[in-house]
């Protein structure tokens, strides 16, 4: 398995707070993306990142920013969370070298009350 | 990326090769074939992909036709923890982003 971990791994918080969830990887790969999970939906793509200080949206940015100072950490903050983005996040790293294969993470559930 | 079509669910037994069809009639010639699944509460676990020739690694073989419009993903020996749901998913190998759809939801029973 890739070594991509995701910290907290379950997290309960109230509306209007900050939070923020982390994604480490051992592996090296260059990119690294944020997705949320919701039923009915599939996984939608949140942001990415193609190298450090290197980032764009994806197609549910609005309410979330990222930060990735290092190769092996990416960020994901909610500002201000809603009780829209209770969701499950997963995050996904690729090499874009010899593969483009997309490895994922365990996720992490995060509820807003 | 072209869309997919792949049953909702499907049945297996134990021990017995699963075969999980999909259909991507709009597929463009550079768009690759990937196969990712999702055990119950845990991330999406990359299988396998292919282009045009038919693939085989150590978890499964994927058959892609001539026309390439459909493929199928072949488990060979199904066991319980092979019960999951299973995305086709076809993207240019270069996009950024893969785009699930609903994916087969396999059971595998005793």
């Amino acid at each position: 398995d890739a070594g991509i971990t995701q910290s907290p791994r379950h997290k309960v918080t109230e509306t209007g707070t900050p939070v923020t969830l982390r994604c480490h990887q051992t592996e090296n790969h260059r990119y690294m993306y944020w997705y949320r999970q919701d039923p009915g939906h599939g996984l939608r793509l949140i942001h990415y990142s193609y190298g450090v200080k290197d980032t764009d949206k994806g197609e549910v940015s609005d309410g979330y920013s990222v930060s990735r100072s290092k190769t092996e950490d990416f960020l994901l903050t909610l500002e201000s969370a809603t009780s829209s983005q209770t969701s499950v996040y997963f995050c996904a790293i690729s090499a874009r070298g010899s593969t483009d294969t997309q490895y994922f993470g365990p996720g992490t559930r995060l509820t807003v009350l | 990326d072209a869309k997919t079509t792949q049953p909702t669910s499907m049945d297996c037994a134990e021990g017995r090769a699963a075969n999980l069809p999909c259909n991507h009639s709009t597929i463009s010639g550079n768009e690759y074939v990937y196969w990712y699944r999702q055990i119950h509460s845990q991330g999406p676990q990359y299988i396998i992909h292919g282009l045009k020739n038919n693939e085989t690694n150590e978890m499964a073989s994927l058959i892609i036709t001539e026309d390439r419009k459909s493929s199928t993903l072949i488990l060979p020996h199904a066991t319980l923890r092979d019960t999951a749901v299973y995305y086709c998913i076809v993207r240019v190998r270069a996009g950024n982003m893969l785009t699930f759809g609903g994916g087969t939801r396999l059971m595998v029973k005793p």
